[in-house]
């Protein structure tokens, strides 16, 4: 099993509209957790870090249920460049390593 | 402006060649680790390092090795590169003592292996 599985998508969405990423992990013993955005063709950037209150970055909103040992990531007002891929990512509690999804696509259109 | 540098955006070699890709990094990071990307796949570590000459396998290592003799600097080396081996390899770095610790990626080097 993965440690960190997303769907792949696409997320074909029209601008304006509300989406939400969700992202699942394996190991319970997870400390960290992040969504990285990553354009077409190049590295992946940090978005933003997932607490375990959630939080909201503007139109960006991250959840964290240890419980269920899921992530999500809600986006609101979409925007044309908002299309990226979105990879979830997890520290296991070891701080030099981390698990990476292999990212869900968003594509937003007109 | 954190930077992260790779020596090269694309690279082609042979099968059997030796395979030096460099990564510098300037915000001072204990951290740095090599990754390679492959679609569907995601983000695999091959190796990273907590500390100079210091050094820990990732979840791929094999047919890889690395060297780091300067804090800055991270190298990974393919020994006799394979076709297996084209993908692109990411470069990162990051703060050691947070748990909360952003990774800064380098650009990536397109590997292709003929």
């Amino acid at each position: 099993r993965k440690e960190v599985e997303q769907d792949p998508g696409p997320f074909n969405v029209p601008e304006g509209a509300t989406v939400a990423f969700n992202c699942t992990y394996s190991n319970s013993a997870s400390q960290s957790f992040f969504w990285y955005r990553q354009d077409c063709r190049k590295e992946p950037k940090l978005l933003m870090s997932v607490y375990s209150s959630g939080n909201e970055d503007g139109r960006f909103t991250a959840q964290l249920n240890r419980a269920s040992q899921y992530i999500s990531l809600l986006i609101r007002d979409s925007k044309l460049s908002d299309s990226a891929t979105y990879l979830c990512v997890v520290n296991r509690g070891n701080f030099n390593k981390f698990y990476f999804g292999s990212g869900t696509k968003l594509n937003v259109k007109p | 402006d954190v930077k992260v540098t790779q020596s090269s955006r694309y690279l082609v070699k042979r099968t059997g060649e030796k395979v030096f890709l460099e990564c510098v990094q300037d915000m001072d990071h204990e951290n740095m680790f090599w990754y390679r990307q492959d679609p569907g796949l995601g983000l695999r570590l091959i190796y990273f390092s907590y500390d100079v000459k210091m050094k820990e396998k990732g979840d791929i290592p094999e047919g890889y090795s690395v060297s780091r003799e300067k804090k800055e600097r991270f190298s990974l080396i393919l020994e006799s590169a394979s076709t297996n081996q084209t993908s692109m390899y990411l470069c990162a770095s990051s703060d050691r003592d947070r748990v909360y610790n952003e990774q800064f990626f380098g650009p990536g080097t397109r590997l292709t292996v003929l």
